[in-house]
């Protein structure tokens, strides 16, 4: 049990565009869910917390304009990066967070943006 | 805010030598502690949590230490494999919100 999938897995794109990311808990439901990105050798930075039917909160100097999230129900939530440029090219983690219980990370996506 | 540091970053061991990944943390006053494990271009893989009121955990050859007043967790991989080759990340958690604050990692290369 306890699976998180992300969709896509890899996405490249033209600078401009804006891209969305699905998070899904598939066999439970998530009261939370996280959004980290990842440079290269670098440690996971959390973007925002979303809980569902609520607005996200967001980290310090994360743009909530720039990284839509929506939190449709307990075992979906998406991130759109709007009008993506080079700099937003990272790799994109979601976590589910269960009732006392402990955080299940998604596989990642792997966002290019050219 | 809460830093945390893993050294070393990178280590490369031959098959069958324990391994010993360090932790440190800043703010002691942590909720919990987590140990993941992280294969290239994958996502994480959690491998030990550790409450605030606990000393260690363990889980087959892993072993994990906490010693809150000095801000410190400790990572024993005992007899390690090649298999055993990834990163290893350090996260913790301030409060019951769960949100985590990771360290940057430590690098494992088991060689056969």
């Amino acid at each position: 049990g306890a699976v998180v999938s992300q969709h896509p897995s890899r996405v490249i794109c033209k600078s401009g565009t804006s891209v969305k990311i699905e998070c899904r808990s598939l066999d439970f439901q998530a009261t939370t869910m996280f959004w980290y990105r990842q440079f290269p050798k670098k440690s996971l930075m959390l973007m925002a917390t979303s809980n569902e039917g609520s607005k996200a909160t967001y980290e310090q100097g994360v743009e909530k304009d720039k990284f839509l999230i929506n939190h449709a129900s307990l075992t979906l939530s998406t991130l759109t990066v709007t009008s993506a440029h080079p700099e937003d090219s990272s790799f994109y983690i979601c976590s589910c967070h269960r009732s006392t219980d402990t955080q299940y990370f998604g596989p990642g996506t792997r966002l290019t943006v050219l | 805010k809460q830093e945390v540091t893993q050294i070393p970053a990178a280590l490369s061991v031959p098959e069958g030598e324990n391994l010993v990944l360090n932790c440190s943390f800043t703010d002691s006053a942590i909720y919990n502690l987590q140990w993941f494990r992280q294969d290239p271009g994958k996502g994480l893989t959690s491998l030990l949590l550790i409450q605030s009121s606990q000393r260690e955990q363990t889980s087959g050859r892993l072993n994990a230490s906490l010693d809150k007043s000095s801000g410190r967790s400790t990572l024993y991989i005992a007899a390690s494999q090649p298999g055993d080759s990834a990163t290893y990340l350090c996260a913790v958690a301030l409060g019951n919100d769960y949100k985590l604050s990771f360290g940057a990692g430590t690098t494992v290369t088991v060689r056969a």
